[in-house]
């Protein structure tokens, strides 16, 4: 299955500036999806990313604050932007090939000051 | 809309017991459940995944989950505990028949596995 290196695998910001986390696979992949993990909850999901087409969000996240970009079938980015303390959480991206196995990365732990 | 509810969100058991994680999921049609574990800092590692094949389903490090239709669960089982397993289990469910674009999992709030030696 594919393998997905995300970075950074942590960082601390300060409130009001961005941060780009970046996901790369080894092989294509048809479907990448981006989740937020806040501590001690489970996987939300944020949007769903294909290539060639704007990204697809979920009640609640927008794009202004969560811009995605997926210029390949191998790469992804998510900003988390104009953050606050509220945004501490860790980030989490998924692939699929489009039939039921699914890739995750290891994840951002994000902390906002 | 598909749903996942686990029951439990702490479970603690002594080393060499039986685990028993449960998963119930809300949906029309028999879904493609998934387990996976998440050890502290990382991400999501699959254990074991329900595709409509045989509904007794083994997984990695021994562990096993059966579907049963009749109850609308996906219970994970393991007959041994390792000190190792200790972790957070999450149940997940996935709509067989969507479209393209909508491959997205729905995730269960997890449990968390405890191993008292």
């Amino acid at each position: 299955s594919a393998v997905i290196s995300q970075k950074p695998s942590r960082d601390i910001c300060q409130r009001g500036t961005s941060l780009t986390i970046q996901c790369q696979v080894d092989s294509q992949v048809t479907m990448m999806f981006w989740y937020r993990q806040q501590p001690g909850q489970s996987l939300t999901l944020i949007a769903t990313a294909n290539q060639g087409s704007e990204a697809t969000y979920e009640s609640g996240f927008v794009i202004d604050k969560f811009p995605i970009s997926r210029p390949n079938l191998t790469f992804s980015t998510l900003t988390v932007s104009n953050m606050s303390p509220e945004d501490s959480s860790i980030y989490l991206c998924s692939g699929t090939q489009g039939s039921h196995g699914y890739t995750f990365g290891s994840g951002t732990r994000l902390t906002v000051v | 809309a598909q749903s996942v509810t686990q029951l439990g969100s702490h479970v603690s058991v002594s080393e060499g017991a039986l685990v028993l994680l449960r998963c119930n999921y809300s949906s029309s049609v028999p879904p493609y459940l998934f387990w996976y574990v998440q050890y502290p800092n990382q991400g999501l590692q699959l254990l074991l995944k329900y595709t409509s094949a045989a509904t007794l389903v083994k997984g990695i490090n021994d562990f096993e989950a059966e579907f049963k239709k009749s109850e609308t669960s996906f219970h994970l089982t393991k007959p041994s505990a390792h000190m190792s397993d200790a972790a957070e289990y999450f149940c997940a469910v996935r709509d067989p028949y969507s479209g393209a674009g909508s491959y997205q999992l729905t995730f269960g709030k997890g449990t968390k596995l405890s191993v008292i030696p």
